[in-house]
């Protein structure tokens, strides 16, 4: 079985871009979860899609948006990107409603904004 | 309001257990506590997670009080390759977990 897969792993952006991170969910899973760890942080809910409709949000602004395909696989979007959007972006994949030990983490996207 | 409160950071000499505290006071009834650890800031990994009795498994043992308001997470016998920042986290609302700031562990050769 195939785990969580993110791309890019590093990327540079000038703040007011747009920028758009992708994650493969492993094999079975239907849901995906995005976290933002700023340095020295823990990670922070921003939001979860299933069967491609959002879930649940944290305490995050709307140019913060995703997308979720038929596949499972999900997209982070976030418009207008400003410094303090630099930060490990971390997605998870799992099963609607389970536990957290269900769920599988990627090694991450940890974007620059300049 | 903070979900869960660690200590910043601990020192652990190599070989001597390790026991990580966590204060998670507003923790549902039904809700379990997870143990997890970040290396480098790599995706986190899974280590132990419980309810109310301690729990076991070949990383880690868990005691959680009675109260389910706290918990300690220990490595009995730490190694250099267990340094790494420790979370404790519980499930929030609209089907979020709270990581919280962890401790970050440096075992000492």
């Amino acid at each position: 079985e195939t785990g969580v897969t993110q791309s890019p792993t590093h990327l540079i952006k000038t703040r007011g871009q747009q920028v758009t991170l992708r994650c493969s969910s492993q094999s079975g899973h239907n849901t995906v979860s995005w976290y933002q760890q700023a340095l020295g942080q823990g990670p922070q809910f921003i939001f979860q899609y299933y069967r491609e409709e959002e879930n649940g949000r944290g305490n995050f602004p709307p140019r913060f948006s995703g997308l979720q395909f038929p596949n499972y696989s999900s997209e982070l979007n976030v418009n207008a990107l400003e410094l303090d959007d630099s930060a490990l972006y971390l997605c998870a994949s799992s099963l609607a409603g389970g536990p957290l030990y269900g769920y599988t983490f990627g090694s991450g996207t940890r974007l620059t904004v300049v | 309001d903070a979900k869960t409160t660690q200590p910043p950071s601990m020192d652990c000499a190599e070989g001597r257990a390790a026991n990580l505290p966590c204060n998670h006071s507003t923790i549902s009834g039904n809700e379990y506590v997870y143990w997890y650890r970040q290396i480098h800031s790599q995706g986190p990994q899974y280590i132990i997670h419980g309810l109310k009795n301690n729990e076991t498994n070949e990383m880690a043992s868990l005691i959680i009080t009675e109260d389910r308001k706290s918990s300690t997470l220990i490595l009995p016998h730490a190694t250099l390759r267990d340094t790494a920042v420790y979370y404790c986290i519980v499930r929030g609302p609209g089907n979020q977990f709270y990581f919280g700031t962890g401790t970050s562990l440096t075992v000492i050769p």
